[in-house]
């Protein structure tokens, strides 16, 4: 059965400061990793996929099969960074497992 | 503006209520989804729809219904409402191929029953 994790429920950083988000997922197929992000009042959206290899926001994620891992990371968090962050799986079946979620806070 | 649309945002209500929360998207997606969050737990896919008439269950059990009479509307009903049924249901749809952009979520409705 496919399963993501995410250990931290809450992560607080310093401005300026790197962050990194945990996701431990397991599937027996071909993952598909996303993040996605919901700033206060506002909705969950789309933050990254791993299939496109982008930065977002200064955000970069990277599928380490060998560890089921997808860890998202910023060099340098900034206060508009902080909201709710989930990690998310997409089965052959096409829908999308989701995380706890981290919320993550940047102290000024 | 093409979007995805849920009503009411919140909703409380007394046990044995029948209620239906509304989600329409004007985005022509075929592809259409419930969800329901707990406060500090995972999002978990309770219905999905991959086009008219077309519904199918998700991974939690839910006491809910859903129906897909119309591309665009995808409507959630519990015919009797119980206080376990409290919960934020979010709505989301996606298109064909949309292996490299994800799902637009809607705002919520988040359902207190009383």
């Amino acid at each position: 059965a496919q399963r993501v994790t995410q250990p931290e429920k809450l992560l607080s950083v310093f401005k300026g400061a790197p962050v990194e988000l945990k996701c431990n997922y397991s599937y027996s197929g071909s993952p598909e990793l996303f993040w996605y992000v919901q700033y206060s009042r506002q909705r969950l959206q789309l933050l990254l996929r791993h299939i496109s290899r982008e930065s977002i926001k200064g955000f970069t994620a990277d599928l380490n099969k060998g560890e089921t891992s997808f860890h998202l990371k910023k060099p340098f968090a900034q206060e508009e960074d902080s909201a709710m962050y989930y990690c998310a799986l997409r089965t052959g079946a096409n829908n999308l497992f989701f995380g706890t979620g981290t919320r993550l806070t940047v102290i000024p | 503006e093409a979007d995805i649309y849920q009503t009411p945002r919140y909703l409380v209500i007394g046990t044995g209520k029948k209620i239906t929360l509304e989600c329409s998207q004007t985005m022509g997606h075929d592809k259409m989804y419930w969800y329901q969050q707990d406060p500090g737990m995972e999002l978990h896919l309770i219905h999905y729809s991959y086009g008219v008439n077309s519904t199918e269950k998700g991974d939690l059990s839910s006491e809910s219904t859903v129906s897909r009479i119309r591309t665009e509307h995808f409507p959630l009903t519990l015919e009797s409402a119980r206080p376990s049924h409290t919960s934020q249901y979010l709505c989301a749809s996606s298109e064909p191929g949309d292996r490299d952009y994800g799902y637009t979520f809607g705002s919520g409705t988040r359902l207190t029953v009383v």
